[in-house]
């Protein structure tokens, strides 16, 4: 079955540095990823995915993640944070089968200090 | 171009009543997912609908029902409310034709309480 794992509860960062959300995978077959971004109260925003290709997807907002498949990994990264990317993340898988389905993590928080 | 929309943002209801969701795609798009967001939990699927026709269903009884109707708009019905329905209620909608790869997009979300 397919799956992704966000092992980080929340990540702390200081407005400027770089920040790195992380998400590993476990899938049968081509993983198909995406990163989504819920702020408070509202629905998921897309900020990127990977189907193929590049290893470095490049989305909104500066955000971009990097598909590793030895590792089974795609991190979503940052070069500067902004106190404004304080928010929850959640990196998702789409599930075998017919349709777009999406197997999404549990999350994690992300808090910029200014 | 409007994005997804969902009515209603609010509502609470008590144990043992239905309730009715309400969801419009975005501009273009042609299907329609649910999924059903717990406090501090990911999203889950509940049902895919395409060609007013459910296509997928993920683990949820089948007091989740729901609809399609001609222009792409779809509603979520839940009866005999239980306390553990309280979530979010969000609303996805994407191109059935690239149904591998098309990126599905979000609504608000309908925050549902049951007392």
């Amino acid at each position: 079955a397919q799956s992704v794992a966000q092992p980080e509860d929340q990540v702390n960062v200081a407005e400027g540095n770089p920040l790195t959300v992380k998400c590993t995978y476990s899938v049968s077959g081509n993983p198909y990823l995406f990163w989504y971004v819920q702020y408070p109260n509202r629905g998921l925003q897309f900020l990127l995915k990977y189907i193929t290709g590049d290893n470095l997807v490049k989305g909104s907002y500066g955000f971009e993640a990097e598909f590793n498949k030895s590792q089974t990994s795609f991190h979503l990264k940052k070069p500067s944070a902004l106190v404004s990317d304080s928010a929850l993340y959640f990196c998702a898988v789409r599930d075998s089968g017919a349709t777009n389905k999406l197997i999404f993590g549990t999350g994690t928080l992300l808090a910029v200090q200014p | 171009d409007a994005g997804v929309t969902q009515s209603p943002t609010h509502l609470i209801k008590t144990r043992g009543q239905q309730v009715t969701l309400r969801c419009s795609p975005k501009s273009g798009h042609d299907t329609v997912s649910w999924y059903q967001q717990a406090l501090g939990q990911g999203p889950q699927f509940i049902f895919q609908y395409y060609e007013e026709e459910e296509r997928q269903r993920g683990n949820f009884p089948d007091r989740f029902s729901g609809h399609q109707f001609p222009n792409y708009s779809s509603e979520l019905n839940v009866n005999a409310l239980l306390l553990g329905d309280s979530a979010l209620y969000l609303c996805a909608s994407s191109l059935g034709s690239l149904v591998s790869t098309d990126t599905q997009y979000f609504g608000p979300g309908t925050r549902l309480t049951v007392l």
